[in-house]
């Protein structure tokens, strides 16, 4: 039973540019949350996708964008980045009605220079 | 406790010893708190939950408490081994979202 996965494992961009980062949930999951972790800190809640729609927002700018695929896999991306989006972003599945138990990948490690 | 950027709040305990971690909540409507544990380069790794119509429940060599009139959760490890040694979060829940809202951390060393 596959556990939730995430890809790639590690990325450096440049101000200004765009990323993508995915995420395929774990078997029978059809639920993705995102959150960005800064170190030392929390995880924090950027969104969550359900049935290819984006169901619930944290406190994130438009800047922040994702998708979900009918395969229930999902993507994160991120527009004109800065320096303060250097973060772990984690990606966590659930099942339909029981959101609260969220299972999390290894997660992305992006840095912007 | 709460976290200012780089400098969580270390709890060290000699190994074979209990360990009590504290979290306070903000959210006197959440519903459902969760433990993680995270370690070095990892995601958070689920441990323990415990419902709001609950005070105390058990694992494996943890233990739960919530303090609903405080708002305070504990997390307890019986025998406390070096690979507890991690970072932990509680997180919590309410029914008018998905989301969980997480506290800043604390991290676990485990001396041997």
């Amino acid at each position: 039973d596959a556990g939730v996965t995430q890809s790639p494992t590690h990325l450096i961009k440049t101000r200004g540019q765009q990323v993508t980062l995915r995420c395929s949930p774990k078997s029978g999951h059809d639920t993705v949350s995102w959150y960005q972790q800064a170190l030392g800190q929390g995880p924090q809640f950027i969104f969550q996708y359900y049935e290819e729609e984006e169901r619930q927002r944290g406190n994130f700018p438009d800047r922040f964008s994702g998708h979900q695929f009918p395969n229930y896999s999902s993507e994160l991306n991120v527009n004109a980045l800065l320096l303060g989006d250097s973060a772990l972003y984690l990606c966590a599945s659930s099942s339909q009605g029981r959101d609260y138990e969220q299972y999390f990948g290894p997660g992305t490690r992006l840095t912007v220079t | 406790g709460e976290s200012v950027g780089l400098h969580l709040p270390t709890l060290s305990v000699q190994e074979g010893d209990n360990s009590i971690i504290n979290c306070a909540y903000s959210n006197s409507a959440s519903d459902y708190f969760i433990w993680y544990k995270q370690e070095s380069g990892k995601g958070p790794q689920f441990i323990i939950d415990i419902r709001s119509n609950m005070d105390k429940r058990q694992g494996q060599r943890v233990t739960v408490l919530l303090n609903k009139t405080v708002k305070h959760l504990s997390l307890q490890i019986a025998a406390t081994q070096p690979g507890d040694s991690a970072v932990y979060f509680c997180a919590e829940n309410n029914n008018a979202g998905n989301m969980l809202t997480f506290g800043g951390g604390t991290r676990l060393m485990v001396k041997p």
